[in-house]
């Protein structure tokens, strides 16, 4: 099973402001993926980030807030951008091997 | 496309008797289907899945879970709960291709009463 390792686990930032999430996979994978848990909600997916390509956005979500870098096999990031509380939210990474799907612990992010 | 729904948003039960909670899907294609269990401030940790085979399947902490194709229904049990199964509970489908991503539930929050 891959071991994800995403950080920060937690921040508190300020509206308007950009937080970039790292995630760190022990093994190669082709696909990575983002998804947002607002509070009290499911999780819902951001973006699948490819390697060396382009990030595929789903809808409702944007390159403009959430631009996603996925520089090698086993790194992806996400960042969220002009911060509002509305973004306060969890925000996990995942990858899927053996047809299961495994996450990070996640980013708990408070905008105030 | 693909949706999940749980029909329970909250579930109470007393410590050691027995639960079910529910889930239903939509695909037109085959599926895979995965129960995850997420406790207070803590990330997904998968409890058991379906990818094949025995329509039966068992999971971690005394779970299990039956795929009936033709009610299109995952449910998931547990026949004596415990008051650290106290958690939220998300059923999860995925296409039947891998490496494609999942499509969640709105979660079951499940309460053990002492």
């Amino acid at each position: 099973s891959a071991v994800i390792s995403q950080k920060p686990s937690r921040d508190i930032c300020q509206r308007g402001t950009s937080l970039t999430i790292q995630c760190q996979v022990d093994s190669q994978v082709t696909m990575m993926f983002w998804y947002r848990q607002q509070p009290g909600q499911s999780l819902t997916l951001i973006a699948t980030a490819n390697q060396g390509s382009e990030a595929t956005y789903e809808s409702g979500f944007v390159i403009d807030k959430f631009p996603i870098s996925r520089p090698n096999l086993t790194f992806s990031t996400l960042t969220v951008s002009n911060m509002s509380p509305e973004d306060s939210s969890i925000y996990l990474c995942s990858v899927v091997q053996g047809a299961t799907a495994f996450f990070g612990q996640g980013t708990r992010l408070t905008v105030v | 496309a693909q949706s999940v729904t749980q029909l329970d948003s909250q579930v109470p039960v007393f410590e050691e008797a027995p639960v079910e909670l529910r889930c239903n899907y939509s695909s037109s294609v085959s599926v895979y289907l995965f129960w995850y269990v997420q406790y207070p401030n803590q990330g997904l940790q998968l409890l058991l899945k379906y990818l094949s085979g025995s329509t039966l399947v068992k999971g971690i902490n005394g779970f299990e879970a039956e795929f009936n194709k033709s009610q299109t229904s995952f449910h998931l049990r547990k026949p004596s709960v415990h008051i650290s199964d106290t958690a939220e509970y998300f059923c999860a489908v995925s296409e039947g291709s891998g490496n494609t991503p999942l499509v969640f539930g709105k979660g079951t929050r499940l309460s053990v009463i002492a």
